[in-house]
């Protein structure tokens, strides 16, 4: 069955380290997205990609990047994770143009920086 | 920039009661989807609206989708057990190409 995974799990890092997370789909999606949920916050949109080699910043993309080099994966990358990126992350993909239609979401990354 | 909110952020109910969220967006939505996020889980897919005016069931669920594009809600009939969990609406604009997500509702069921 086609799904759509995230790796690791859970991590701890320390401040001032870059951490990748990793999101990976078997759907042939061309849209994958990459979202943060805090409490009282709900999900918030970080980086989301339409295609091989296409990038978009979110509405809280600061020091966050992307990168999509094939269909399957969007790592997201902390370039200097700071204590305000402790959060849970959750990758998705969707099938059709833009926004429209289901989004499937990986089970997340709980992401802790100390 | 655009923004969604959503009320209440909090909804205990008693098994039996109905229940009622709903969504406001500062600008018009080109469509809103519905999300359910069980404890520790991963939001769900729930379902779509995109005409002025659109109103869509499932089962106990009804979903609706304002005149003006710029709100929606979600009502649950006779709330089960089954039903706890945060409900999210995400809408997306039509002067944005992305989607942003309500804070949520969280809704506990007491049997």
């Amino acid at each position: 069955d086609a799904e759509i995974t995230q790796s690791p799990r859970h991590k701890i890092t320390e401040t001032g380290r870059q951490v990748t997370l990793a999101c990976h789909q078997t759907w042939n999606h061309n849209n994958m997205f990459w979202y943060r949920q805090d409490l009282g916050h709900g999900l918030r949109l970080i980086h989301y990609s339409y295609g091989v080699q296409d990038t978009n910043k979110g509405e809280v993309s600061d020091g966050y990047s992307v990168s999509r080099s094939n269909t399957e994966d969007l790592p997201l990358t902390l370039e200097s994770a700071a204590s305000s990126q402790t959060s849970v992350y959750f990758c998705a993909s969707s099938e059709y143009a833009g926004t429209d239609g289901e989004a499937f979401f990986g089970q997340g990354t709980r992401l802790t920086v100390v | 920039g655009q923004q969604v909110m959503q009320i209440p952020q909090y909804q205990h109910v008693q098994e039996g009661e109905d229940f009622t969220t709903y969504c406001n967006s500062s600008t018009t939505l080109s469509n809103i989807q519905w999300y359910k996020q069980r404890p520790g889980g991963h939001p769900v897919f729930l379902i779509q609206l995109v005409k002025s005016g659109e109103v869509k069931k499932q089962k106990r669920l009804t979903f609706q989708f304002g005149e003006a594009k710029k709100n929606s809600s979600l009502h649950i009939t006779a709330t089960q057990t089954t039903d706890v969990g945060t409900y999210f609406c995400a809408g997306t604009s039509y002067n944005n190409n992305d989607m942003r997500f309500g804070a949520g509702t969280r809704l506990t069921v007491k049997p």
